[in-house]
């Protein structure tokens, strides 16, 4: 159980188009999910908390306008790249966090979604 | 702004010894640590996580021991395979449930046979 997937795995675009990425829980609900980012070599940077019916929370530095942030349902968090740049070209990973609970409140990564940007 | 790449610590460890990982951590207010693993192109992976209010907790050829006095963290591998080869992350939390996680630079660990 507890399994989150991103769509799709890599991507390829043009410089200034639009890229979205999906993120699903696909056997429990998350009210909240995270996205980050991660370049070659480096650690996971938090871009933004994703919670469901409301705005997203965006990290300092993370331009809100950018990097579209939909929590439409429990299961389906959505990233959308706007006016792709080749410095946004990296590997974007979400996470989906189960439970209420104080005690269990652990984050089910995806498997991450490659971005280049040509 | 331009990102300037990094190279992750790395350690090298022959298949049968034990891997020690450490990590320390930045907030005295974090309530909660987590290692996770990462292999190439992938999404990182729990291994084993430890709340604030202990000092060791083990798994399944893992130990993770928590030093809150020097804000230490550090995972041990037991008889280190080399399907152990990956990144490994250690993460903290503080602001109780569904809290962001903090992550640490990563450390390499390379298995030689």
């Amino acid at each position: 159980g507890a399994v989150v997937s991103q769509h799709p795995s890599w991507v390829i675009c043009k410089s200034g188009t639009s890229v979205k990425i999906e993120c699903r829980s696909l056997d429990f609900q998350a009210t909240t999910m995270f996205w980050y980012r991660q370049f070659p070599k480096q650690s996971l940077m938090l871009m933004a908390t994703s919670n469901e019916g409301s705005k997203a929370t965006y990290e300092q530095g993370v331009e809100k306008d950018k990097f579209l942030i939909n929590h439409a349902s429990l299961t389906l968090s959505t990233l959308t790249v706007t006016s792709a740049h080749p410095e946004d070209s990296s590997f974007y990973i979400c996470s989906a966090v189960l439970g209420q609970d104080e005690i269990i409140n652990e984050q089910f990564f995806g498997p991450g979604t490659r971005l280049t940007v040509l | 702004g331009e990102s300037v790449g990094l190279h992750l610590p790395t350690l090298s460890v022959q298949e049968g010894d034990n891997s020690i990982i450490n990590c320390a951590y930045s907030n005295s207010a974090s309530d909660y640590f987590i290692w996770y693993k990462q292999e190439s192109g992938k999404g990182p992976q729990f291994i084993i996580d430890i709340r604030s209010n202990m000092d060791k907790r083990q798994g399944q050829r893992v130990t993770v021991l928590l030093n809150k006095t020097v804000k230490h963290l550090s995972l041990q591998i037991a008889a280190t395979q080399p399907g152990d080869s990956a990144v490994y992350f250690c993460a903290e939390r503080w602001g109780g449930t569904a809290s962001k996680l903090t992550f640490g630079t990563g450390t390499r660990l390379q298995v030689t046979l």
